[in-house]
């Protein structure tokens, strides 16, 4: 089955820097990959999603991107703000049927330093 | 929309006690997710319903855990009897579609002394 893997897993930036945050899946066969943000005693919130048939896609201060050959994709926070602190999960699956399971990678806990 | 609900949202039992977990999804999302979440194991699916039919339970850990799913706007999650390394996050999310963004509720945080 699909494994994903994420690094760093702890990740500390001063406030208006860059963060990136890498992840890995295994099944060539993915399509789909959701990141999810969670505050402190929050459920994850899903913040962006990108497709296999796209390379990159961006919402604001927010980008990703997709490498479907290395079977690598990245998460990406410009001018990074307190409020960016949090867990942030990356996420795999495969579109082929109704019944594919999201897998989820083991999460990064970013901190932006004032 | 308020969002998917959970109750309660702090939860203190004693081993070998039973413990429902209650989840109200957003209206009209048709999928529903039971997940687990951990320090060591990190977020586990446990299991998940499409039109209220079970679709996917191998996630259960143990026949001690149970999932219903009524109707369209209810769902519990049972465990029973509890034991202390059931202590978890648990939470609930809802979904349009399968593989779309899910929507998850704040969580009940178990602890089973």
């Amino acid at each position: 089955g699909e494994n994903v893997e994420q690094h760093p897993s702890t990740l500390s930036v001063q406030e208006g820097d860059s963060a990136v945050i890498k992840c890995t899946y295994s099944d060539s066969a993915s399509n789909y990959f959701p990141w999810y943000k969670q505050e402190l005693g929050k459920g994850p919130q899903l913040i962006i999603d990108i497709r296999s048939n796209v390379g990159e896609k961006k919402d604001q201060r927010i980008a990703v991107t997709l490498n479907k050959t290395a079977k690598h994709f990245s998460l990406h926070i410009t001018e990074t703000q307190p409020e960016d602190s949090a867990v942030y999960f990356c996420a795999a699956s495969k579109e082929e049927t109704s019944y594919d399971k999201v897998i989820f990678g083991p999460g990064t806990s970013l901190s932006v330093i004032p | 929309d308020a969002g998917v609900i959970q109750s309660p949202r702090h939860e203190v039992t004693e081993m070998g006690q039973e413990v429902t977990l209650r989840c109200k999804p957003i209206s009209g999302h048709d999928y529903l997710f039971w997940y687990r979440q951990t320090m060591m194991r990190g977020l586990e699916l446990l299991i998940y319903f499409n039109n209220n039919v079970p679709i996917d339970d191998s996630g259960m850990p143990e026949d001690r855990f149970s999932a219903k799913m009524p109707n369209a706007s209810f769902s519990t999650l049972k465990i029973q009897p509890s034991e202390p390394r059931d202590s978890a996050v648990y939470f609930c999310a809802s979904s349009l579609y399968p593989l779309h963004g899910y929507t998850f509720g704040s969580g009940t945080r178990l602890t089973v002394v």
